[in-house]
Parts: C-alpha cells; sequence; structure tokens
C-alpha cells in the first residue's frame, strides 16, 4: 500500500500565477482533505472532498478550489498566487463513515510563491 | 469555533528520559476526537496516539501516554524512556465527530540530546 501520496513535491510560482496540486488517497479512502501548514505554524483546513463535492471548506477565499475525481483522487487550485501562499499543503485521506476514521497524511507540496 | 493551544513552542529531553507536551483546547461539543501528531522533518505527518472524548481511560502506545482532562479541556502527551528518534514537531489536533476537519495547534518542537 503506497499511501497517501501528492506531486508535486516542491514547486516555485510567480505572484499572479495559478497552480494545481495533486492527490492520491490511500487505498480504500473515498475522503480527502486538505490543508495550508505555514512555516513554523499548525495546519489549516482548506476544504474536504467526498463523492466529488466539497462537503466543507475552512476559511479561506475562493482563489482556492478543488476537485475530486470519480478514483477519489483530488486536485487543489490556487489562483492568482499571493506571497503568503507560500506554505507546505498536506493532503489527509480517509474512509467515510459514522466510526471513527483515521485520517494518513501524505508528505505535502512544498510551494513556494516569488 | 474549535481552538487548540500549545503554550510550549520548543521542549528539550535527555535521552531515556520522560517528556510531557501540553495542549489545551475549546470547544461547546461533548463528543470529539483529540490527536497528538509526529512531524519529522521528512514533513510526513505521523500519527501517534489517539482520544475519544467519551472514554475516560487515558489513550497508551507503548511508550505514548496521554492524560486527557475532558473538564478542564487539556490533552497532554507523556514520552517515556525518549529516543532520539522522538526528536520531531509535535502537533495537538481536535476533531469533531462528524468526520470532518482538524483543528491544530501551532506545535511544539521537540530535541532529544544524547
Amino acid at each position: 500500500d503506497a499511501g497517501v501520496t501528492q506531486s508535486p513535491t516542491h514547486l516555485i510560482k510567480t505572484r499572479g500565477q495559478q497552480v494545481t496540486l495533486r492527490c492520491s488517497p490511500k487505498s480504500g479512502h473515498d475522503t480527502v482533505s486538505w490543508y495550508q501548514q505555514a512555516l513554523g505554524q499548525g495546519p489549516q483546513f482548506i476544504f474536504q472532498y467526498y463523492e466529488e463535492e466539497e462537503r466543507q471548506r475552512g476559511n479561506f477565499p475562493d482563489r482556492f478550489s478543488g476537485h475530486q475525481f470519480p478514483n477519489y483522487s483530488s486536485e487543489l487550485n490556487v489562483n492568482a498566487l499571493l506571497l503568503g501562499d507560500s506554505a507546505l499543503y498536506l493532503c489527509a485521506s480517509s474512509r467515510d463513515s459514522r466510526y471513527y476514521n483515521e485520517q494518513f497524511f501524505g508528505p505535502g507540496t512544498r510551494l513556494t510563491v516569488l | 469555533a474549535q481552538t487548540v493551544t500549545q503554550s510550549q513552542p520548543e521542549m528539550s529531553v535527555q535521552e531515556a528520559e520522560t517528556v510531557t507536551l501540553s495542549c489545551t483546547y475549546d470547544t461547546s461539543e461533548s463528543d470529539y476526537y483529540l490527536f497528538w501528531y509526529k512531524q519529522p522533518p521528512s514533513r510526513q505527518m505521523i500519527l501517534v496516539i489517539r482520544q475519544e472524548a467519551y472514554k475516560q481511560q487515558n489513550a497508551t502506545e507503548n511508550r505514548f501516554s496521554v492524560n486527557f482532562q475532558k473538564a478542564a479541556k487539556s490533552f497532554s502527551l507523556k514520552i517515556s524512556d525518549s529516543q532520539l528518534g522522538d526528536a520531531a514537531m509535535y502537533f495537538c489536533a481536535y476533531r469533531n465527530t462528524n468526520a470532518g476537519k482538524s483543528t491544530f495547534g501551532d506545535g511544539t518542537t521537540l530535541t532529544v540530546k544524547p
């Protein structure tokens, strides 16, 4: 089992550009959550996808959007990049259940905006 | 909104000694989950231990144990017989039972001295 995978590992963009980050969930998982982790801080919840729809969203502007595909993989898109968008972006997957479901995190994508 | 506070930005411990990391949280919910995650320099967020709020018994995983005080909204992590491999950033996290977002503290950097 490959666990949660993310691509790319690192990314450098300039202000105003757009970026797409990708996440493949752990086998058997159908729910994907995205987090932004600024340097020296804890992860902040961006949004969660389930059944190809955004189920919950944190306090992030509309410049942050996402998508989930039928195979449960997901993309995070950020438009009009700002310097403050520089961060580690973490993807976490879980299995939707009324009972406890552990979130497994990927290694993250380090985004640098110049 | 739920908040998680880790008041110790940095902690250090001698190898083989015991260290306790502190965490407090705020919520109006009665049922929820609490977690401690470890994030080494490799960035992969790893679950260390979890606690269900409805359980009075403190969770234990090998050398890791928690002191869960629900009324005080306190959730500390004790690491016994510290090892060099325990050096990492540790995050306390809260999650509602609806399997939505996790709310993280800003972390505690643990240094283990040989």
